[in-house]
């Protein structure tokens, strides 16, 4: 089974703060996302990488970056927290572009 | 741009039929399907590929209507099990790193 996971279930930080949030796949996927997930809005796409340090802007890229170093790690950096992103954040990886993606179970992000 | 799903919310009961639509105003080359439940992280039902396929698990099918850039979810004969929030994402593979851009879903909740 692919196993995509979090580093954190739950994270609180404060306005200003830089934030780092992991997420890491088991399954050689070549492709990883982040999105985040607002009561009305669904999911929406922020970042997504189809290859090692290779980086592609997603519909909400701004206030955020990402870094992929190794191909099962993918993490998503807020450079100064701000209140707006206070969100759940969903991981996700796929085999391929046109394939399924399996996500994992989200960090739930509170900035103070 | 989001995919517009609709209905927004239904409710079922447990026995009844229901369909969801997703529309979108670009061209589609795929469109995937993922089911949430409460608490806890999307999980794939199935995509279908640009050439107007149907597809179809136990319950629940799926079509893809092309020239009208829409697909629709079927789940027949529901079960408590069915209920959670369906998402549809839809890729317009632009020939660059294709991505998914989801709809703001629609809570189906199944009762007795």
């Amino acid at each position: 089974d692919v196993k995509v996971t979090q580093s954190s279930r739950y994270l609180v930080k404060r306005t200003g703060e830089k934030v780092f949030l992991e997420c890491v796949q088991d399954m050689d996927h070549e492709n990883m996302f982040w999105y985040r997930q607002d009561p009305g809005l669904g999911l929406r796409l922020i970042y997504f990488s189809y290859d090692v340090k290779m980086k592609e802007k997603g519909d909400i890229p701004e206030g955020y970056s990402v870094s992929r170093e190794k191909k099962e790690r993918f993490s998503l950096i807020l450079e100064s927290a701000s209140t707006n992103q206070t969100s759940m954040y969903l991981c996700a990886s796929s085999l391929d572009l046109s394939y399924e993606q399996y996500f994992g179970p989200g960090t739930r992000l509170t900035v103070t | 741009q989001q995919p517009v799903q609709s209905p927004q919310a239904v409710i079922l009961r447990e026995g009844e039929d229901a369909v969801i639509n997703c529309s979108s105003s670009k061209a589609l080359y795929s469109v995937h399907w993922y089911r949430q439940k409460h608490g806890e992280a999307p999980v794939f039902l199935m995509i279908l590929l640009k050439g107007g396929e149907q597809k179809g698990h136990e319950k629940i099918s799926a079509s893809f209507n092309e020239k009208k850039q829409q697909s629709s979810l079927y789940l027949t004969a529901s079960q408590l099990s069915y209920s959670g929030t369906y998402f549809c994402g839809t890729d317009i593979n632009t020939g660059t790193a294709s991505k998914l851009t989801f709809g703001t879903g629609t809570r189906l909740q199944v009762t007795l």
